[in-house]
This record gives structure tokens, C-alpha cells and sequence, in this order.
């Protein structure tokens, strides 16, 4: 099956950094999702992003398909961006199944 | 617009008791349906999923099982729970046959004592 890495696996930051989250695949991809998970445990749903760059608010993304990575940027980070920032990739021989990185635990620090 | 709900949201279950954990989707049809699983720690590990009614997939051997009586509900199941099972399940959804993202429902947060 694929592997997926995560990096850093842990990220402190104080409130008004920037950071770059990266997320490495070890095979071609159909899709390619990046979730924050709240301290609820509520997966949220922040970019689908199987190639190219993609923009909401402070966050953005790009994903190189060939070069097998993507990168998640956090701008202006706030303590409620504080939480686990997972990437997920659904590969050709997977019959639309994720398989999860290990996540980046992000806090944020007021 | 598209919603998932599951429940309980939290359940306290002692060893060797049975569990039934449920999901439904609102606003599709023919959904793809998924169980996860959140050890303690990060990792997300897939279980179960289903591409219709009374179709399931098993990606781990275990004492859990699942059913999809009907085309939006997702059942997860156990007849004798171990300590082994604690953790945070999360069921989601997807348009079937197709590329498109997974949604995730609120999670339910098991502990076995």
C-alpha cells in the first residue's frame, strides 16, 4: 500500500506566525484531502487538493503531483487554528479508501 | 446540503458487553460509507466500509462487525468488547464511484473498563 508522512509530527508557534506543514506520498495519487481536527475530535474538511494550489483565508495549499508532496501553509496562526492537521490520500489501487498520514500537532500559543 | 450524524457521542462499556454504534447520512444517495478508528494518539486506521446495501469491505481482522441495513445508515457492531476497543470512532461518507472528498461525522468516543 501507499505510505504517508507527515512532517513535523509537532509544531509550537506563537500567535501571529506563519508555518508550513508537509505531507510526503509514496505513490500517485486520485485524491488528496487535509483535515484539522478540533479538540472536539470533529474532522474538518479544509482543502481536497489532488494537484495545484488552493486558497482559504489564511490557509493555503499545494499539492505536486509528481514530486509526490503537499504543503499546507497557515498564516497569521491564532490559537484556535491549535489542533492535529492531517493529510489523507486515496491512491489508484485503494477503491476509494484514505489512508491517513500520522498528523502534525499544531499549538498555538496566545 | 449533505449531513452525518452518529451516536452516542460518548460510551462507557465494560469488557465482554455487546456494542452497536450507529451513522446516518442526510441529503445523498448511494453514499459510500466508511468506520474509522482513533487509538489513542493520532493514527486514523480505516475499518469498515460499504459501497451499498449489505455490501462490506473488512480492512481489519477483529472483533468488530458492520452492516448497512439501509442505503444511509451504517451500523458497527461488537458481541463481546475488549479493552482493545477503546478508542474514537468516526464514520464517514463520500459520493460513490467518484473522486470527491470524504466527509467525516462527529465521533463516537468509546471506553471499554
Amino acid at each position: 500500500g501507499i505510505q504517508v508522512e507527515q512532517s513535523p509530527p509537532d509544531l509550537i508557534l506563537q500567535e501571529g506566525a506563519n508555518s508550513t506543514l508537509r505531507c510526503n506520498f509514496s505513490d500517485s495519487v486520485n485524491n488528496l484531502q487535509w483535515f484539522h481536527q478540533n479538540p472536539w475530535g470533529q474532522l474538518i474538511n479544509l482543502f481536497y487538493i489532488p494537484s495545484g494550489t488552493k486558497q482559504n483565508g489564511r490557509l493555503s495549499a499545494t499539492t505536486v503531483a509528481t514530486e509526490r508532496y503537499s504543503l499546507l501553509y497557515i498564516s497569521s496562526s491564532q490559537t484556535t487554528d491549535s489542533g492535529v492537521y492531517f493529510c489523507a490520500v486515496e491512491w489508484g489501487g485503494s477503491n476509494y479508501k484514505l489512508t491517513f498520514g500520522k498528523g502534525t500537532l499544531l499549538t498555538v500559543n496566545p | 446540503s449533505q449531513t452525518i450524524h452518529q451516536w452516542p457521542a460518548t460510551l462507557v462499556q465494560p469488557v465482554g458487553s455487546p456494542l452497536s454504534l450507529e451513522c446516518t447520512v442526510e441529503g445523498t444517495s448511494n453514499p459510500n460509507l466508511y468506520w474509522y478508528r482513533q487509538a489513542a494518539g493520532r493514527g486514523l486506521q480505516l475499518l469498515f466500509y460499504s459501497v451499498g446495501i449489505g455490501q462490506i469491505s473488512s480492512e481489519v481482522p477483529q472483533n468488530l462487525s458492520a452492516s448497512r441495513p439501509q442505503d444511509r445508515q451504517f451500523i458497527l457492531s461488537s458481541k463481546k468488547l475488549l479493552l482493545s476497543d477503546s478508542g474514537f470512532y468516526l464514520c464517514a461518507w463520500k459520493k460513490q464511484w467518484s473522486s470527491y472528498e470524504q466527509y467525516f461525522g462527529p465521533g463516537t468516543r468509546l471506553t471499554v473498563t
